[in-house]
This record gives structure tokens, sequence and C-alpha cells, in this order.
């Protein structure tokens, strides 16, 4: 049961445009939500998180959009740089419950984006 | 500041044999989860270890069990090896408050690449 779904395997974007990168979930329990970059041979590295409180969360080039009734949310990139080239997994938690589903975080299959110089 | 560190960065094992992966959490966190992440896959939970006991487990057998340490520094261990245990193997730190307060945002270390031959 695949309930963080990332439905696009990769994403091709060209220098200064923007990268949007898509999350789909069905677990209506979860809220809090959290997007990672992981580089080849490196661990995942934290980009930006959202609380179901919100709809929106920016962190400078980074934003983050939740739509909880549609139960998706996505990562917008802009510009995107040709550093940006990376595996991006979105995940997302219950923080709210105490019991063992406490602090899990679960993952989607991740996208690889590509930024053209 | 310290961040996640993980030995050994890669491991070669046969089939039955055991392993013992370790991790250091980032300092200021004391909560240690691990993730085991397949070859074009995203992370999966295996648990969660806060004040030296586990505290959620996802869907992985017994053999795979961990300890936390009073200075919050955790071990992974994986007995009777099988060839789909190969994998990355990430830990990740966080904060999480006294009673049922909310589990901070995971930072990952860089890995360990176990090979079951």
């Amino acid at each position: 049961d695949q309930q963080v779904k990332q439905n696009s395997p990769s994403l091709s974007v060209q220098e200064g445009r923007i990268s949007i990168l898509n999350c789909d979930y069905t677990n209506s329990m979860f809220d809090y939500f959290l997007w990672y970059k992981k580089y080849p041979a490196e661990g995942p590295t934290f980009l930006i998180s959202i609380s179901s409180i919100k709809d929106k969360n920016e962190d400078g080039r980074f934003t983050v959009f939740l739509n909880k009734s549609a139960k998706h949310l996505s990562l917008h990139i802009v510009p995107s740089q040709p550093g940006d080239s990376a595996v991006y997994f979105c995940a997302a938690s219950v923080r709210g419950a105490g019991g063992t589903s406490y602090g899990k975080l679960t993952f989607g299959q991740g996208t690889i984006l590509t930024v053209h110089p | 500041e310290t961040g996640v560190t993980q030995s050994p960065t890669h491991l070669i094992k046969t089939r039955g044999q055991q392993v013992t992966l370790r991790c250091s959490s980032q300092s200021g966190h004391n909560t240690v989860s691990w993730y085991q992440q397949a070859l074009g896959q995203g992370p999966q939970f295996i648990f969660q270890y806060y004040r030296e006991e586990e505290n959620g487990r996802g869907n992985f057998p017994p053999r795979f069990s961990g300890l936390q340490f009073p200075n919050y520094s955790s071990e992974l261990n994986v007995n009777a090896l099988e060839l789909d245990d190969s994998a990355l193997y990430l830990c990740a730190s966080s904060w999480r408050g006294g009673g049922r307060g909310r589990t901070d945002t995971q930072y990952f270390g860089p890995g360990t690449r176990l090979t079951v031959l």
C-alpha cells in the first residue's frame, strides 16, 4: 500500500525556469509533509516542510504548496539551477498522534530532477 | 554543530551472517530513526529509538533490532542476513520533547551501503 506517491519518475527543465515536483498521498492522518533532496552516495538533505494547518511555505527559491482536499503537495523551485539536479523525495508523517506511528516518515519513490544549463 | 554520522560507509557480508551498523546523532538531538532504501525506491522506516527504547517499528522482521545509548548514538543489528537485505541503510536524528511532544524534522546521515552475497 503506497501511501505517498510521486508519479513522475523524472523531470527535465532548463536552467532559470521553474521546476514543479508533485506528490500525492492517501492517508488523511498525515499532518506534516517534508521534501528532501538526495545526491548519489549521500543521505537525503532536508529542504522544506509544511504543516497541515498551512497551504503554503516558502524558503528562498523553494516553495511547497499543500492542497489537503486533493491530498496533493508540490514543490516549486524558481529559478532552477544545474546544482538542483538530484533525486527529490516527498515524505509525510503523523505528528499529532502518539503511539507507534510517532516520528515515522513515509516516503514517496522519488523524482529525478535534471536541470540543463 | 556536528551532523549525523554513520559507520561503516560500505560493508559486504554473506548470507546468514550478522551485521551491526552505527550512527551518531546530530548534536542536540535525542531521537534516532533507521530507514532502509532499496535501489530505485524511497526510504522505508525500520524503527525509531527515543530514551533508549524502541518507539515505533515499520514492517520489518524481528531479526532487525537496535539499540540507543545514553549519548543518543544508536546501532542497527541485522541477524541471518538475506540477499534482499542489500540496501542503503540510513540513520536520521531529530529532537523530541518530553511526553507527547512533537518530533521535529529528521536529519539524515550519509548512509551505509550493505551488500549481501
